[in-house]
């Protein structure tokens, strides 16, 4: 099975800052990796697919990069409502996800 | 309106079946490869199990094997997932959710229900 880390498992940060997360796979994925963002009590919405598109809808603030075991998510310039837990999901072999990244205010 | 709305959640005791429903409107269903997600409280995701266009492939995470049953009707619309044998530890809210590429999956999901709980206890 194919193991899904995330680094940090939480940060604080301002709105404006710059916010990056890292999801690492235990073996590699090629770019079959997803992003989501969860707020509490709420689905999970789909942010970013194949690592580095954007999702209809989704604000360019949010950006993906990365291939092979090494991913990373990048909010450009924090906003009010991007506070929340981001999820990156791998989906070469089945569908695993990594353990999540909460996102709060400084 | 694209829309997946789960049902079925409840209390049931360990040991316990339960089946839940998903039912989709405003895509057309029968296109798309569909999953059950889980989360238990406070923790984070599990995909449970996914299920083809057709029904004729079906695949489950290990702790779901041999318990859990997915399954849909495309006549209706409708997904389901079948769960036996029930633990305390399958307490969570369960998700119905939609890969977002039709007729190739590529595991991606890009419409989720609004959740169901189901709670496993005596």
């Amino acid at each position: 099975d194919i193991q899904m880390t995330q680094s940090p498992s939480s940060l604080s940060a301002s709105v404006g800052d710059r916010v990056t997360i890292t999801c690492r796979a235990s073996q590699t994925i090629s770019n079959y990796l997803n992003w989501y963002q969860q707020k509490p009590g709420k689905a999970p919405k789909l942010l970013i697919y194949a690592a580095s598109t954007l999702e209809s809808g989704v604000p360019s603030t949010f950006s993906g990069s990365g291939s092979g075991t090494d991913f990373t998510l990048t909010i450009s310039s924090l906003q009010p409502e991007d506070f929340a837990t981001y999820y990156c999901q791998q989906s070469y072999n089945s569908r695993t996800f990594g353990p999540g990244t909460k996102v709060d205010v400084k | 309106e694209v829309q997946l709305v789960e049902s079925g959640g409840g209390l049931v005791q360990p040991g316990g079946s339960l089946r839940l429903s998903c039912t989709a409107s405003g895509f057309p269903f029968s296109n798309y490869w569909m999953s059950w997600v889980r989360q238990a409280p406070g923790k984070g995701l599990e995909c449970m199990a996914n299920i083809n266009q057709d029904g004729s492939e079906k695949y489950y995470v290990g702790s779901a094997k041999g318990r859990f049953t997915i399954s849909r009707d495309n006549s209706k619309n409708t997904l389901y997932l079948q769960m036996n044998s029930l633990r305390a530890e399958d307490t969570a809210v369960y998700y119905c959710a939609k890969d977002r590429r039709v007729l190739v999956a590529d595991g991606a999901f890009d419409i989720w229900g609004q959740g169901t709980m189901v709670t496993v206890s005596s």
